[in-house]
């Protein structure tokens, strides 16, 4: 079974310019979550979708933002960088079970660096 | 305001000895802890979780440790392994919530020989 699969693995940007990172989840997945990580800050939840509808979403401005497709996978854009930004981001999939413990299984992360 | 805290962002054990990991956390409304382990270059696997109707969950080496009172939970691992060293975060969830979890900062450990 094919893992969550991240592109592109590694990319570097300037200040003011966007990134769009996408994201393949595990086939039968439905639920797919962002999460940004940066030192000292741990990972920080973005947002999660399911069936096309953003169903929750975390504390960053407006310049984050995503959306998902018919067939699950999912793209997060990032608008006018800052140097802020720059951090591993990384997408989960789940089978979205809203009770349990719904494990989510990562991808290998997208690495932005802003400069 | 960090809810879910891993206080050392450390540990060295050596290998066979028992390595303790914990964490603390804020929230009285989360009500599933998981535990994942990262390595570089990787995203973080899953390792065990825990329900807060729960104390104590096992699997294999892996134990985890809830004491609601307290709002603390540690991870074991008997015995620790050179392949441990890793990335270790806790994580907490509100049943409803699906996806949205909250992380600590993660605590390295290395497991020397």
């Amino acid at each position: 079974k094919a893992g969550v699969t991240q592109t592109p693995r590694y990319l570097i940007k300037t200040r003011g310019q966007q990134v769009t990172l996408s994201c393949s989840p595990i086939s039968g997945h439905r639920s797919v979550s962002w999460y940004q990580q940066t030192p000292g800050q741990g990972l920080q939840f973005l947002f999660e979708y399911f069936s096309e509808t953003q169903r929750n979403k975390g504390n960053f401005p407006g310049r984050f933002s995503g959306r998902q497709f018919s067939n699950s996978r999912s793209e997060m854009n990032v608008s006018t960088l800052e140097l802020g930004d720059s951090a591993l981001y990384l997408c989960a999939s789940s089978l979205s079970a809203r009770g349990g413990a719904n494990v989510l299984t990562f991808g290998a992360g997208s690495r932005l660096t802003v400069l | 305001d960090q809810q879910v805290k891993q206080n050392s962002p450390s540990l060295s054990v050596q290998e066979g000895r028992i390595s303790i990991l914990n964490c603390d956390y804020t929230n009285s409304m989360f009500d599933y802890f998981l535990w994942y382990k990262k390595y570089p270059a990787e995203g973080p696997t899953f390792l065990i979780s825990i329900s807060s109707i729960k104390d104590k969950n096992e699997d294999g080496r892996f134990t985890v440790f809830l004491n609601k009172s307290a709002k603390h939970l540690s991870l074991h691992i008997v015995p620790s392994q050179p392949g441990d060293s890793a990335v270790y975060f806790c994580a907490a969830k509100r049943t409803g919530t699906a996806s949205k979890l909250t992380f600590g900062t993660g605590t390295r450990l290395q497991v020397t020989l």
